[in-house]
């Protein structure tokens, strides 16, 4: 099983729709970070947390939401989904001590 | 300007020449510099991470940062076409809470 796990893989929705995405980790790292990646663009950062009482924007934070449930579950939300946001989501952690991120497998999400 | 800059390429090498990947920042306070490969559909995996001046080996991956220019290189020797991925050269900008800024990826394609 991967490290880092996201649900759903891949998703259609319309525009207007909320859609969730979550990520669960078995690395016990403390921090999680949520991307986008965009052809061209890299991988943009759209929130992170520290632990569970600490969540942070991070560059491209509007029209999205995230909620730490636990050390292992951080989960993204698009309250009101708009075609602009179809892109490649990645959820990661941290190992504190090198920097080195281990990402999940990706959300693929189309709105249309 | 973006923080961290690379070349979108394709950057096309024969099969067993070196492969030179480029990327400049520009953040003077960045203290670490990661590079990671992704294959196309896939989640980003570490390939290597450098935080002195110099060079730095593994295999045959050399890493290669020069904090006065502000520049990280990556040489991939005897090039496969099983190296053929997208290299994100990503920074990690202690002025911005050790966050993790990448560069758009150099495409880099192997021809055997």
């Amino acid at each position: 099983d991967a490290d880092v796990t996201q649900t759903p893989r891949n998703r259609i929705t319309k525009t207007g729709k909320r859609i969730m995405l979550e990520c669960s980790q078995t690395k016990g790292h403390d921090r999680m970070y949520w991307y986008r990646q965009d052809p061209g663009l890299g991988l943009r950062l759209i929130y992170y947390s520290f632990d569970v009482k600490d969540i942070n924007k991070g560059e491209i934070s509007d029209g999205y939401s995230v909620s730490r449930q636990a050390q292992a579950k951080f989960s993204l939300s698009l309250e009101s989904a708009i075609p602009n946001q179809t892109a490649l989501y990645f959820c990661a952690t941290i190992e504190s001590n090198t920097g080195e991120l281990f990402f999940g497998e990706g959300s693929r999400l189309t709105v249309l | 300007q973006k923080e961290v800059e690379q070349n979108s390429g394709p950057l096309s090498v024969p099969e067993g020449a070196i492969a030179s990947l480029n990327c400049t920042y520009s953040d003077r306070g960045s203290q670490s510099f990661f590079w990671y490969r992704q294959y196309s559909g896939k989640s980003p995996e570490l390939i290597m991470f450098i935080y002195s001046n110099g060079d730095k080996e593994d295999g045959r991956f050399t890493a290669q940062l020069n904090k006065a220019s502000q520049y990280v290189s990556l040489l991939i020797r005897d090039s496969q076409p099983s190296d053929s991925a997208t290299y994100l050269c990503a920074v990690n900008r202690l002025n911005a809470g050790n966050m993790l800024t990448f560069g758009g990826g150099t495409r880099l394609m192997v021809k055997p």
